[in-house]
């Protein structure tokens, strides 16, 4: 059975770095074709694909935050880390990992609220 | 970037229709389209991948259908369990979301 968790901060201050990180159960993050994405959404508003990393430890970026964002994995610890600097505002949102193996999203964590606020 | 444009943003239904959302891509994205349920509080729910290939255990009222970049997602009988919102994402470059179809009671 595949299970993601995310696991980081609720609140982050304005400027701030959001460190997240995504631990995963019934797969290996080095078994060839096997990605990790994060998705974050906005409260009442639409998903917004974020980052992914393949088992082979490339990296993809959305383009219009990709000065922002950071992925890693620690196969050893089943866990990919997302980190997000100069937070605002605007990032609020609930923060998704998901597994990618075919290219879409499969199975997705349960997701964890982060809200930015001084 | 390519832009995925759903329509309606809500849809009100009965029990028992025949819904349609259309998804349309800013790009040609080919046949790699997805379809998730979202339920409120709830990670979103893949539905369908490839455009049509419907997911284990996803009842077979759920029909994906398209190509290019007009895409559509049918439900032959709504049912008690599908009001919810819906999502297309695109995956032939990158990963794009549309912004959701809410399908709420009439």
């Amino acid at each position: 059975q595949i299970t993601l968790t995310e696991s980081g901060p609720t609140l982050v201050r304005p400027t701030q770095t959001l460190t997240l990180t995504c631990t995963v159960s019934g797969f290996s993050l080095s078994t060839s074709g096997v990605a990790v994405g994060w998705i974050r959404q906005p409260p009442g508003k639409a998903l917004e694909w974020l980052a992914l990393i393949y088992w082979d430890d490339d990296k993809r970026y959305s383009p219009s935050l990709k000065n922002r964002l950071t992925i890693t994995k620690d196969t050893s610890k089943s866990q990919v880390v997302l980190t997000m600097t100069n937070m605002d505002p605007v990032d609020t949102a609930t923060y998704y990992c998901a597994h990618n193996v075919r290219k879409y999203f499969q199975y997705w964590g349960q997701g964890s609220l982060v809200t930015v606020s001084s | 970037d390519i832009q995925m444009t759903q329509s309606p943003s809500t849809l009100s239904a009965s029990v028992g229709d025949r819904i349609t959302i259309t998804c349309r891509a800013s790009q040609n994205v080919g046949y790699w389209l997805a379809w998730y349920q979202q339920k409120p509080g709830k990670a979103p729910k893949l539905l369908i991948s490839k455009t049509s290939s419907l997911e284990s255990g996803v009842p077979s009222r759920f029909r994906g259908s398209g190509s290019g970049t007009e895409f559509t997602l049918t439900i032959s009988s709504l049912q008690p369990d599908d009001f919810a919102t819906y999502f297309c994402q695109q995956y032939n470059a990158f990963w794009t979301f549309g912004q959701g179809t809410k399908v709420e009671m009439k």
